[in-house]
């Protein structure tokens, strides 16, 4: 079965380092999404990308970061200069079209920011 | 201000029992809610999704009702397992959003 996969698992940066989260969407999915979620806290929505364009974003979701897709497969987000309070786990997802509703997510990559 | 809130952050049940579930929102027009599990480590799974002019939905051992009056979903896993121990997340999708919004999760464990 198709899944998101994401690369690194865990990635360890010292603050003020740019670090750059892979991902790789179901392959005839259109929709892409970010989420992260601090260690004990919620699941929270960072941008959703569509047609090559940022869809929507949350007020977390600031100057720092910025996502890309690169080519016809990854999904990258981008964290400028890290902050302490940017570690977490950041999960992909994708969803397939506009009128489904599912969002499969990937395994996500821990971030620590030192 | 907009809230989704998970009944208890820890559920503890006995093995074979029914385990219920409940998420609370407040301030929201959902079009959709969804459930998902979430096992330590990973992402979230999906399991069912209820759209806001259903009020049932059924998949095997998995039962979720949906009141939009209460502005509440009730997640029901009947003849629980220990392997169905982990957190279960709701989330819903506000109309004219586009984007889910997740609850804080509630960790089931079920004893054997």
């Amino acid at each position: 079965e198709p899944e998101v996969t994401q690369t690194p698992s865990h990635q360890v940066t010292q603050m003020g380092q740019e670090v750059i989260l892979r991902c790789v969407p179901i392959s005839n999915h259109l929709y892409f999404y970010w989420y992260r979620q601090i260690l004990g806290q919620k699941v929270e929505f960072l941008v959703s990308f569509y047609n090559n364009e940022i869809s929507e974003k949350s007020e977390i979701f600031d100057d720092q970061f910025s996502v890309e897709r690169p080519d016809g497969s990854n999904f990258t987000l981008k964290i400028r200069s890290t902050k302490l309070e940017d570690s977490a786990m950041y999960f992909c997802a994708s969803k397939a079209s506009r009128n489904q509703e599912t969002q499969y997510f990937g395994p996500g990559t821990r971030l620590l920011v030192l | 201000s907009q809230k989704i809130e998970q009944n208890s952050e820890a559920l503890n049940i006995q093995e074979g029992k029914t385990a219920t579930l409940t998420c609370n929102y407040t301030n929201y027009s959902p079009a959709y809610l969804q459930w998902y599990r979430q096992d330590p480590g990973r992402g979230p799974v999906f399991l069912l999704l209820i759209r806001e002019n259903e009020k049932e939905k059924r998949k095997e051992r998995l039962k979720v009702t949906f009141d939009t009056t209460l502005k509440q979903s009730l997640f029901h896993i009947t003849a629980s397992q220990p392997a169905d121990s982990a957190t279960y997340l709701c989330a819903l999708w506000a109309s004219g959003a586009n984007n889910l919004f997740f609850g804080t999760g509630t960790r089931l464990t079920v004893i054997p």
